[in-house]
């Protein structure tokens, strides 16, 4: 079973702080993804990757950056965390496009609260 | 730019069918994801349709129409347990996956 687990389920951190969100699958997917999800607005992409040290930006990339140094981990940064970043955040991974199969498989998700 | 559409919330009775409706505009179209999310938990892959028609899998079938940019999740025997949020995805080539809102459904007794 592919496994993608994310470090956390519960977050709570101060306006200003740095943030880290870590992200690791077992499935040697090539890419990797992370989303906000908030009510109304539904599952919003942030950044992805399609391989080592690639990245990409989404749809909502302001306020985040990520990594990408191993093929199996994925990590969200909050440089400096702010209140309007409090949200649900969910790690997804896949196999190529290539590879002829387009599922993404989530993470538990990551409850992240600025106060 | 794509543009995906599914009611916000929908009500339906235990023991009943219903049917929740995606439509889309994009191009460069490969196929669409159906999802099922819990609330509290990660979405769950339920079906992918990349030609047109009806495809069965126990109580959930999904339906597509490439032309009509239009899909559709019909649940059937309602349990409530199918209490969750309902979300497509159209699978764009060379882009990651765009979702739409999600559709929540509420299973009464």
């Amino acid at each position: 079973d592919v496994k993608v687990t994310q470090s956390s389920r519960y977050l709570v951190k101060r306006t200003g702080e740095k943030v880290f969100l870590e992200c690791v699958q077992d499935m040697d997917h090539e890419n990797m993804f992370w989303y906000r999800q908030d009510p109304g607005l539904g599952l919003r992409l942030i950044y992805f990757s399609y391989d080592v040290k690639m990245k990409e930006k989404g749809d909502i990339p302001e306020g985040y950056s990520v990594s990408r140094e191993k093929k199996e981990r994925f990590s969200l940064i909050l440089e400096s965390a702010s209140t309007n970043q409090t949200s649900m955040y969910l790690c997804a991974s896949s196999f190529p496009v290539r590879q002829g199969t387009y599922e993404q498989y989530f993470g538990p998700g990551t409850r992240l609260t600025v106060t | 730019g794509q543009n995906i559409d599914q009611p916000t919330e929908m009500t339906a009775t235990e023991g009943a069918i219903v049917q929740i409706n995606c439509t889309y505009q994009t191009s460069g179209f490969n196929g669409l994801f159906w999802y099922q999310q819990h609330a509290g938990e990660a979405p769950t892959f339920l079906s992918y349709n990349v030609l047109d028609g009806l495809e069965e899998k126990g109580r959930f079938s999904s339906f597509l129409s490439r032309s009509k940019g239009y899909s559709y999740l019909l649940l059937k025997e309602l349990q409530m347990k199918d209490s969750a949020s309902y979300l497509c995805a159209v699978n764009k080539r060379n882009t990651p996956l765009v979702f739409g809102k999600g559709t929540r459904l509420s299973v009464i007794a």
